[in-house]
């Protein structure tokens, strides 16, 4: 079975530094996404950053990067610069080799302090 | 990026009767459609599995007789909670996976979400 852990609840960082959120996995699949969505008050998920399993170099999008570290299945996100409208409840996500069981870890909330 | 409406995005129902759910993709057929709950201040709980053409793969501990889930069409899913209570209420989302991603693990894209309140 998939299992995503994010063992920060919750996160500050002051308005235009970096942040790094945590996520680690645990799956048998030889081949997986994993994916990091923003959700702000309103509810509506936000796509930020895709990873693949098999992808050579850590996927980048904007401000957002995944410093993602196979063997040690981790799949951290980074938010450079960060802005007010960064803060939000984050989910890191991963989905099976046949694109089911897409599944969320817990989430951590980030507050962007002026 | 492809757009999945989720109808309605809030409802009020009274506690006995069923409330059914629509999740439709606009611009893209979808082979697979997620169902999720989620309770304030906690993460998305996959509910079940829905693949076009096929009954959809409920989680354990989810009801499938009280959460009726059908993909009858690539455009549309629906959830039917039926005899809602009280602890029924919450936000339900889904997300669907387009046909051209079938097999892959790439891509999901996401409705509005329903905030469903029994009373």
């Amino acid at each position: 079975a998939q299992k995503i852990t994010q063992t920060q609840p919750g996160m500050f960082v002051q308005e235009k530094e970096a942040v790094t959120l945590d996520c680690t996995y645990d799956t048998s699949d030889p081949s997986y996404g994993l994916f990091w969505y923003k959700q702000p008050s309103s509810g509506e998920m936000i796509f930020l950053i895709y990873q693949g399993s098999y992808d050579q170099q850590n996927a980048t999008e904007g401000r957002y990067s995944l410093n993602f570290q196979k063997a040690r299945k981790s799949a951290n996100l980074v938010i450079s610069a960060s802005q007010l409208g960064d803060s939000a409840m984050y989910f890191c996500a991963m989905m099976d080799n046949y694109g089911q069981n897409f599944v969320f870890g817990p989430g951590t909330r980030l507050s962007v302090l002026p | 990026g492809a757009v999945v409406s989720q109808h309605p995005s809030w409802v009020i129902c009274k506690s006995g009767t069923s409330v059914k759910i629509e999740c439709r993709s606009l611009d893209f057929q979808a082979t697979t459609m997620f169902w999720y709950r989620q309770f304030p201040k906690q993460s998305l709980m996959l509910m079940a599995t829905s693949n076009e053409g096929s009954k959809a793969t409920y989680e354990q501990g989810v009801e499938k007789d009280k959460f009726l889930i059908n993909h009858a069409s690539l455009t549309l899913s629906t959830l039917t909670v039926t005899s809602a209570h009280p602890e029924d209420s919450s936000f339900y989302i889904c997300s669907a996976r387009a046909v051209r991603d079938a097999g892959r693990n790439t891509e999901a894209f996401f409705g509005q979400g329903t905030r469903l309140t029994v009373v």
